[in-house]
Formats: structure tokens, C-alpha cells, sequence
């Protein structure tokens, strides 16, 4: 398996344009999260989907952030308008149940650069 | 919200010696996990200790965990320069309305030749 695949890799963007980040998880993984990192605020959970359906999105920051998984090897995360702040580097992770012994693959991340 | 804390913030050792890095973490856990972050990439999952287990080896890695002081800690025996990297501590929420991990802000390691 190639692992979780995440696209692009490197995104730049003037503020107020959309932004789409893309992921695939590894085939057979029951879950999916988003996760945001910065140097300031370290590893935040954004969102996470089981079996294609979102259980906590309690870690979006505000309505011009969205997420869908419209099938279990597709999940895209939206930014609409994007602002300097959202600059992070964005991490798709995969797993297969919870508490499976292999823990979380994640992917390469989108690092996004807003400008 | 981050659950766990790693300590210390950054660790410089030289090969061959071995690292210790700690992690508090402050609600009840069904399993604590850690990953290892090289600059640029993905995390990468190292090992899972299950809340009714104290010690759990691979490799050159060694965890314990202390579910009364809420703590673990990550050794890395006989290090190599390969292993400079972040290193983060992971906790699941222990609730009963889903499951995803919670990271700390992680230790930075640094191995010299």
C-alpha cells in the first residue's frame, strides 16, 4: 500500500481564495482525521470521519473550513475564504479501528502557506 | 485540546547514549501511544501501550506507563544519529462518544556523532 496520500504537497495562496486540501487513506481504514500543526498551538484535531460519516468536528475553527468524505478512499478538507492565520501544515491520517496496535498512518501533510 | 505533555522541550545527547522522554497526560486513557516526526514529514507511529499494560518493548524503544500518576516515558537505547526527530506522546479521550488521538507538543531530540 502507498500509504495515506495527501495533495498537494505545498500550497500558496493570496488571502480570500479558496483552498482545497486532498487526501487518500490507506484502503480498509475505518477512520479519518484532519489535523492542523503549528509551531504555536503543536497538533490540533480538526476533524475526524468513521466508515465516511463525521462524528467530531468540534476542532474546526469556523465555518470557512469545511471537510467531506464522499467515499471511504476520498476526504477533502475546504478553506473558503482563507486567511493568513490558517497557514499550518496539514497532516490526513488513516486508522483502522480504534485502538489498532498500528496507531495512525499519516500522510506527507499539505503545508499551506496563506498570503 | 492536548491531553499529553512531553518533557523535556528538547534533549541533545550524543550517539551510542541512551534518551529518556517523559509524558504526562491528564484524563483516564484506554491507550497511549507515541510517534516520531522527522523535519518536514509525516508522524510516524512507534508503539501503543494499553491502559492495563506497564511496559512494552520494540526494538531499541522502551515504554512504560503509570496510569496512577497519569505518566509515560519513551526510552531509546543505544541512540543514533537516524533518530534525531520529534517524538510525541498520543492519547485517546477514554469517552464514550468517539475516539481520536490527542498530541502534545512533543520533545524534540537531537543525536551528535
Amino acid at each position: 500500500d502507498a500509504g495515506v496520500i495527501q495533495s498537494p504537497r505545498h500550497e500558496v495562496t493570496e488571502m480570500g481564495q479558496e483552498v482545497t486540501l486532498r487526501c487518500k487513506p490507506i484502503s480498509g481504514h475505518d477512520y479519518l482525521f484532519w489535523y492542523r500543526q503549528t509551531m504555536m498551538r503543536g497538533l490540533e484535531l480538526l476533524i475526524y470521519f468513521n466508515n465516511n460519516v463525521p462524528i467530531d468536528d468540534s476542532g474546526m475553527p469556523e465555518d470557512r473550513f469545511s471537510a467531506k468524505m464522499p467515499n471511504a478512499s476520498f476526504s477533502t478538507l475546504k478553506i473558503q475564504p482563507s486567511e493568513p492565520r490558517d497557514s499550518a501544515v496539514y497532516f490526513c491520517a488513516s486508522s483502522l479501528f480504534e485502538g489498532a496496535d498500528g496507531g495512525y498512518t499519516f500522510g506527507s501533510g499539505t503545508r499551506l502557506t496563506v498570503v | 485540546s492536548q491531553q499529553g505533555e512531553e518533557d523535556p522541550q528538547a534533549l541533545s545527547i550524543q550517539e551510542g547514549e541512551n534518551a529518556t522522554m517523559n509524558c504526562s497526560y491528564k484524563t483516564s486513557i484506554n491507550n497511549l501511544q507515541w510517534y516520531r516526526q522527522n523535519s518536514g514529514r509525516g508522524l510516524v507511529h512507534l508503539i501503543l501501550i494499553r491502559s492495563n499494560e506497564r511496559e512494552k518493548h520494540s526494538g531499541r524503544l522502551r515504554v512504560t506507563l503509570d496510569t496512577s500518576k497519569k505518566s509515560s516515558s519513551l526510552l531509546i537505547t543505544a541512540s543514533r544519529a537516524a533518530d534525531t526527530a520529534s517524538y510525541f506522546c498520543a492519547t485517546d479521550a477514554n469517552s464514550n462518544s468517539g475516539y481520536a488521538l490527542n498530541f502534545g507538543k512533543g520533545t524534540s531530540l537531537l543525536v551528535t556523532p
